[in-house]
């Protein structure tokens, strides 16, 4: 079946620090792909999403590249902030026009000022 | 933004006992709504899809016997815990799709801490 594998946590990094958190999906077809992050105490929220391959999502200065090659879709900031600490989940849907996620374990990054 | 809220926000039971959460989308009506849960450190496991109108689709190996899911209506889900055991412990979160998104987008609830003793 379909599975997402995102590297394991927790991340600690100082603040203007280089982030990257790695994920690799399995899938029988060809998924779309999403990192969601939940915030202390909040839902997850969608933060980028890339639908086919060599797209990139890019939101609030994190970006992901759709690698089919490579099946990856590692999560990238130049320069993380203590604003955003909190934990990040890789997630796809593969069947076309199938709303129904699978999510990778999720990793839990903390900034520090 | 669009909204999904979830209610109780936590609960505790005791074991053999029902127990029942709801979900809402506030601002967006759903045709379907998704279920989870959350172990610790874990990944959420989808648990059931909810449909408006009709039959829940269950995942394989939850108990739709255990987990009565009822879609009443555009904007409301609820999920039945059934004579519950502390092994029921979790964090259950619901999603509703955006209808404006095409789907892609899942707005998600915040969660609902259920402890069983």
């Amino acid at each position: 079946g379909d599975s997402v594998t995102q590297m394991e946590g927790p991340v600690t990094l100082s603040e203007e620090a280089f982030l990257t958190i790695n994920c690799t999906y399995t899938a029988t077809g060809y998924p779309s792909l999403f990192w969601y992050v939940q915030y202390p105490g909040e839902g997850l929220q969608l933060l980028l999403k890339a639908t086919k391959a060599d797209d990139k999502g890019s939101n609030k200065g994190f970006e992901a590249t759709y690698r089919k090659e490579t099946t990856s879709f590692h999560l990238e900031k130049g320069s993380v902030q203590v604003s955003d600490s909190a934990v990040y989940f890789c997630a796809l849907s593969d069947l076309a026009g199938s709303e129904k996620l699978v999510f990778g374990k999720g990793t839990k990054l903390t900034v520090n000022p | 933004g669009a909204v999904v809220s979830q209610h109780p926000s936590w609960v505790i039971c005791k074991s053999g006992t029902s127990v029942k959460i709801e979900c809402r989308s506030l601002d967006f009506q759903a045709t379907t709504m998704f279920w989870y849960r959350q172990f610790p450190k874990q990944s959420l496991m989808l648990m059931a899809t909810s449909n408006e109108g009709s039959k829940a689709t269950y995942e394989q190996g939850v108990e739709k016997d255990k987990f009565l899911i009822n879609h009443a209506s555009l904007t409301l889900s609820t999920l039945t815990v059934t004579s519950a055991h502390p092994e029921d412990s979790s964090f259950y979160i619901c999603s509703a799709p955006h209808p404006g998104t095409g789907g892609y987008e899942q707005y998600f609830g915040p969660g609902t801490r259920l402890t069983v003793t």
